[in-house]
């Protein structure tokens, strides 16, 4: 089955403890992206990933990284979590920019 | 930079009555244009998107947009609402890279019966 996976779908955790939030597809796509989505503001775009070991930033890249090392997984990285990111996640991938995109089931974070 | 703007944060209709969600955006160049829609719980769905040529873009679920460069709006419609289409609706759009994308705040849709 064509999906994206999130893992994990829901975290709690303490300001500075460093994580990871792992983003995998399984139809060879090139394209993938980070969304966080917090009430009222809709999706907005953290990183995303042309191809492998091609990364751009989104809108709001601050306190986050990524890396695209195989073409199947894009995680997120946040070094040292803060409160304000507290929100709920998206990764999505697409077979190129711009076609149909696949999302994943989102991961929400709660930082502390 | 590119901005997108959902002017109307909740609307409700009812089952059955025609539906048009507004969305303006912001631009230099020619926008790519997408509706998605995101039922409650649920990860995002595309309903159409707009490159170029026809103005008029048929999606899935009977939904369809027009693309609008004199108003800079790509508002999406559909002429008999049903009540499972209520959800939030985001307007998107990407910059001619295709790799950066800007999303609107949402609509949220409630159908009465």
């Amino acid at each position: 089955e064509a999906q994206v996976t999130q893992n994990p779908r829901y975290l709690i955790t303490v300001t500075g403890k460093k994580l990871t939030v792992t983003c995998s597809q399984n139809m060879n796509h090139e394209y993938m992206s980070w969304y966080r989505q917090d009430p009222g503001l809709g999706l907005r775009q953290i990183y995303y990933s042309m191809n492998v070991e091609v990364t751009d930033k989104g809108d709001v890249p601050e306190g986050y990284k990524v890396s695209r090392k195989e073409k199947r997984n894009f995680p997120l990285i946040l070094e040292s979590p803060s409160p304000n990111q507290t929100s709920l996640y998206f990764c999505a991938s697409s077979p190129r920019p711009l076609t149909t995109g696949f999302f994943g089931p989102g991961t929400r974070l709660t930082v502390l | 930079a590119q901005s997108v703007t959902q002017p109307d944060i909740h609307i409700t209709v009812s089952e059955g009555a025609s539906l048009e969600l507004r969305c303006n955006y912001s631009y230099g160049a020619t926008p790519y244009l997408f509706w998605y829609v995101q039922s409650p719980g649920q990860g995002l769905q595309l309903l159409l998107k707009y490159f170029s040529g026809d103005t008029l873009v048929q999606g899935i679920k009977g939904f369809e947009a027009e693309f609008k460069r004199s108003q800079s709006s790509f508002n999406l419609r559909k002429p008999s609402v049903h009540w499972s289409d209520a959800a939030e609706y985001f307007c998107a759009v990407y910059n001619t890279n295709a790799g950066k994308s800007t999303f609107g705040d949402g609509t949220t849709l409630t159908v009465k019966p």
